[in-house]
């Protein structure tokens, strides 16, 4: 059963500052992996999906990477801004069609 | 419309009660899925559609739960007589999946929609 986990589980930052959050999961026969932010009591914005055949995916100040082998992917943003403040996920998609959710990471970047 | 819309985005019902949770994906979107987030969690995937007939229901939690998309557009989320463990964010998510195409789709982004807030007293 795929188990995916991030770290931290929440990281306070000033505005301005280059910051790495983390994901990894356990089954590396994944077909994608998505990125998402959640602003509290909304849905989820997608940011970056990363196919399994592709080693990172960027937008703007945010850059994805996937390393299937080792189970694990990391979103960076650069130059944090207090917009930036948010629960980010991961999702991976196993086999199926389903998203297997990792628990969020709450960024909160102070002006 | 321009997005997944969900309704209601609240709902407060009595332990006991029958609800109903609409999911209206994006226009074309073959694919729809219902996940449930409980406070602080990621969420957890409870069905899925391709077209009009649920290809994955293995994430609903037991036979009180019901869902349904009888045109291959809208769906309606069904949970009977509802208990206070069932309170949490209900999201939907739709995704352009090539119909009769292979179920294993390495291209499946999913648009989610904003959510309908369940508590059951």
């Amino acid at each position: 059963k795929q188990e995916v986990t991030q770290i931290p589980a929440a990281l306070s930052v000033p505005e301005g500052e280059n910051l790495v959050l983390n994901c990894s999961f356990t089954d590396s026969a994944i077909y994608n992996l998505q990125w998402f932010r959640q602003d509290p009591g909304k849905g989820l914005t997608s940011l970056l999906l990363i196919q399994s055949s592709q080693r990172e995916q960027t937008s703007g100040r945010l850059n994805a990477s996937l390393d299937k082998s080792s189970g694990r992917s990391t979103l960076y943003i650069a130059a944090s801004q207090p917009g930036d403040s948010a629960t980010y996920l991961c999702a991976v998609g196993p086999s199926g069609q389903n998203f297997v959710f990792g628990p969020g990471t709450r960024l909160s970047v102070l002006p | 419309g321009a997005g997944v819309s969900q309704t209601p985005s609240n709902k407060v019902t009595e332990k006991g009660k029958y609800v109903e949770l609409r999911c209206d994906p994006i226009s074309g979107h073959t694919a729809l899925y219902w996940y449930r987030q409980s406070l602080g969690q990621g969420p957890e995937f409870l069905i899925y559609f391709q077209g009009t007939g649920a290809a994955d229901d293995s994430g609903l939690p037991n036979d009180r739960f019901f869902a349904v998309r009888p045109e291959g557009s809208v769906s309606t989320l069904k949970i009977q007589r509802t208990e206070r463990g069932d309170s949490a964010v209900y999201l939907c998510a739709s995704s352009w999946l090539p119909l009769g195409g292979a179920v294993m789709s390495s291209y499946n982004e999913q648009f989610f929609g904003p959510g309908t807030r369940l508590t059951v007293l």
